[in-house]
């Protein structure tokens, strides 16, 4: 079945440093492509997304490209701030949501 | 816009007790999820409904618990009885389409402990 898969956490990364979360999946068809991010104590909020091969979603200065190839939808953002820390999920869908186990960021200043 | 709303926010109760979570979707959307988070299961979909009427349920975990759209805003998860394996963070989400591309917009999730 459809599954998706990131990289374990959690990553520590200090302000102003650069950020990659890798998210790979498996899908039948062609899946849309999601991150959410879930700070804590509060629910899911996307991210961003992207619908297509090819596509970059981007959001808040987070970007992610949509790569059919290489099954892959790595999150990427050039300078973090202690903001950001919170834990990311990549998932896809259509029907329901498919997540992955989710990765924690910690931002140190 | 309110988002999607649930209640109660925590909710601690003692194992065998009836437990009812509730969410309103956000105005206008017809498609409605329950999920379910744990440290050892990550999220997991419980049940969605398309337009009222639920599509799938295969990972609702067992007969204890049921979910129910009597309307369009307004949806419930109960377990009875609960154990304390239920203990977890239980999410709505609501999002005008069942499939596609479409976003999920998630609520704030109900804490549960049972003890």
């Amino acid at each position: 079945g459809d599954s998706v898969t990131q990289m374990e956490g959690p990553v520590t990364l200090s302000e102003e440093a650069f950020l990659t979360i890798n998210c790979t999946y498996t899908a039948t068809g062609y899946p849309s492509l999601f991150w959410y991010v879930q700070y804590p104590g509060e629910g899911l909020q996307l991210l961003l997304k992207a619908t297509k091969a090819d596509d970059k979603g981007s959001n808040k200065g987070f970007e992610a490209t949509y790569r059919k190839e290489t099954t892959s939808f790595h999150l990427e953002k050039g300078s973090v701030q202690v903001s950001d820390s919170a834990v990311y999920f990549c998932a896809l869908r259509p029907g329901k949501l498919i997540f992955g186990q989710g990765t924690t960021l910690q931002v140190k200043p | 816009d309110a988002g999607v709303i649930q209640s109660p926010r925590h909710e601690v109760t003692e194992m065998g007790q009836e437990v009812t979570l509730r969410c309103k979707p956000i105005s206008g959307h017809n498609s409605l999820f329950w999920y379910r988070q744990t440290m050892m299961r990550g999220l997991e979909l419980l049940i969605y409904f398309n337009n009222n009427v639920p599509i799938d349920d295969s990972g609702m975990p067992e007969d204890r618990f049921s979910a129910k759209m009597p309307n369009a805003s307004f949806s419930t998860l109960k377990i009875q009885p609960s154990e304390p394996r239920d203990s977890a963070v239980y999410f709505c989400a609501s999002s005008l389409d069942s499939g596609g591309t479409d976003t999920q917009y998630f609520g704030p999730g109900t804490r549960l402990t049972v003890l």
